[in-house]
């Protein structure tokens, strides 16, 4: 039973155009995270937010942005998709207090061609 | 700033043998550890965590993980691995300002 979702799981997107990852979740969590992980490799965080019209970037450089206006959701958006973005992308949420750890979505796995 | 290093990319097993799977830290402060698993195509699923109390922490699926303040380590062991154990697995850390930091993960194979 998913308590964060993410849709597409999967895109096939021209280059250029502009799109927009969904992540909702059904928890409550004050705090929610995008990471970035290529096939099998390591995940690097993009994007966070510790509440509603809070949003910060991660630790690795991404062109997308995101926006927090309700607490359930938390949106990634590439305003013009190029074939470097070809990536997986993970949605992850956290309630209060460090020792909640992470909830992860399926993930979205995004090709530009 | 935290960080974490799991020393090994892969670890192969035969079905039945113990595994083991390395992660040592870095962070200020008390650490909260945790272990994550990736099936392929699939977001990651928590296993264990530990916070604070016994060293010992038992998670899901058999498997278990020991803190080592000394040692800087919070590695995971299942004694008894199984072919569906075959995964990609991820130690984490986080300090007090809730980000987690992932290492790099490490795949595990284990043969019938």
């Amino acid at each position: 039973e998913a308590d964060i979702y993410q849709t597409p799981r999967y895109l096939v997107i021209g280059t250029g155009k502009k799109i927009t990852l969904e992540c909702s979740q059904t928890m409550g969590h004050d705090k929610m995270y995008w990471y970035q992980q290529d096939p099998g490799m390591e995940l690097h965080l993009i994007h966070y937010s510790y509440g509603v019209n809070s949003t910060e970037k991660g630790d690795l450089s991404s062109e997308s942005t995101v926006s927090r206006i309700r607490t359930e959701h938390f949106p990634l958006t590439l305003e013009s998709a190029r074939p470097s973005h070809t990536s997986q992308y993970l949605c992850a949420s956290s309630g209060r207090g460090p020792n909640y750890g992470y909830t992860f979505g399926s993930g979205t796995r995004l090709t530009v061609v | 700033a935290q960080s974490v290093a799991q020393p090994e990319d892969q670890v192969n097993v035969a079905e039945g043998n113990p595994l083991t799977v390395k992660c040592t830290y870095s962070v200020s402060g008390n650490p909260y550890l945790f272990w994550y698993v990736q099936y392929p195509n699939r977001g990651l699923q928590f296993l264990l965590k530990y916070i604070t109390g016994d060293n010992l922490v038992k998670g899901s699926y058999g498997f278990e993980a020991e803190f080592n303040k000394s040692q800087t380590s919070f590695h995971l062991k299942k004694p008894s691995a199984l072919v569906s154990d075959s995964a990609l697995y991820f130690c984490a850390v986080s300090p007090s300002d809730y980000k987690l930091s992932f290492g790099a993960g490490t795949t595990v194979t284990v043969r019938a």
